[in-house]
């Protein structure tokens, strides 16, 4: 069965500096997807960047970037240069293997403050 | 992005009524998700549908619950009867559906208020 963990409730910070969120994960596949989405204020999730487990290189996307740590299990995600619009709740999710019609295995959520 | 829309915004009905949720996945996308979210909770998967099928569901995915997308218009979730513990924020997603595409695009998500 997957399982997603993210142990930090909340995070602030200033405005202009880096955040770094943890994500790890269980699966018994050793085909599987990870992504991380935001939720805004108004509720909107919005997709912001993805990880293939087949892919060594870290993924990146504007300000966002992963972390990829295959054998941790850990999938964390970075934004640099914050701005305030970035405050919002971060989920990681995974999906195993090549069933496209599987569902999304969410996380809790890390709830992210920027500060200015 | 890519965008799902989901009509209307806010639902409020009393309990034991039937209410229909409405979403518009993005046009060429092949898989349709529907995703409950409990009030500062994570999301939780509740169906997915395609080829005008349910492919599979969750154990939130109660025999009152049905999905389908009738000649392409609005995938639909529809409740009947609706009970207490279905107030929730109910998430659309949509997807490609090829390995390298399968990424959900969700919409903005339908409040639904069972009083």
């Amino acid at each position: 069965a997957q399982k997603v963990t993210q142990t930090q409730t909340s995070i602030s910070v200033m405005e202009k500096t880096t955040v770094t969120m943890d994500c790890v994960y269980e699966t018994q596949d050793s085909s599987y997807f990870l992504f991380w989405y935001k939720q805004t204020a108004s509720g909107e999730i919005v997709f912001l960047i993805r990880q293939d487990s087949y892919k060594k290189e870290n993924a990146t996307v504007g300000h966002y970037s992963l972390n990829f740590q295959k054998p941790k299990s850990s999938i964390g995600l970075i934004i640099t240069a914050t701005q305030i619009e970035d405050s919002a709740v971060y989920f990681c999710a995974m999906r195993e293997g090549d069933n496209y019609a599987q569902g999304l295995t969410f996380g809790l959520g890390t709830r992210v403050s920027v500060f200015p | 992005g890519p965008k799902v829309l989901q009509i209307p915004s806010h639902q409020i009905i009393d309990m034991g009524q039937m209410v229909t949720l409405n979403c518009d996945p993005v046009s060429n996308h092949l898989y349709f998700y529907w995703y409950k979210q409990i009030l500062g909770q994570q999301m939780e998967f509740l169906v997915n549908f395609y080829n005008g099928k349910v492919m599979e569901k969750s154990k939130l995915f109660k025999d009152q619950f049905s999905v389908e997308r009738p000649d392409g218009s609005y995938f639909t979730l529809k409740i009947q009867p609706t009970a207490l513990e279905d107030s929730a924020v109910y998430f659309c997603a949509s997807s490609p559906g090829l390995v390298s595409q399968n990424t959900l695009y969700f919409g903005a998500g339908t409040r639904l208020s069972v009083l």
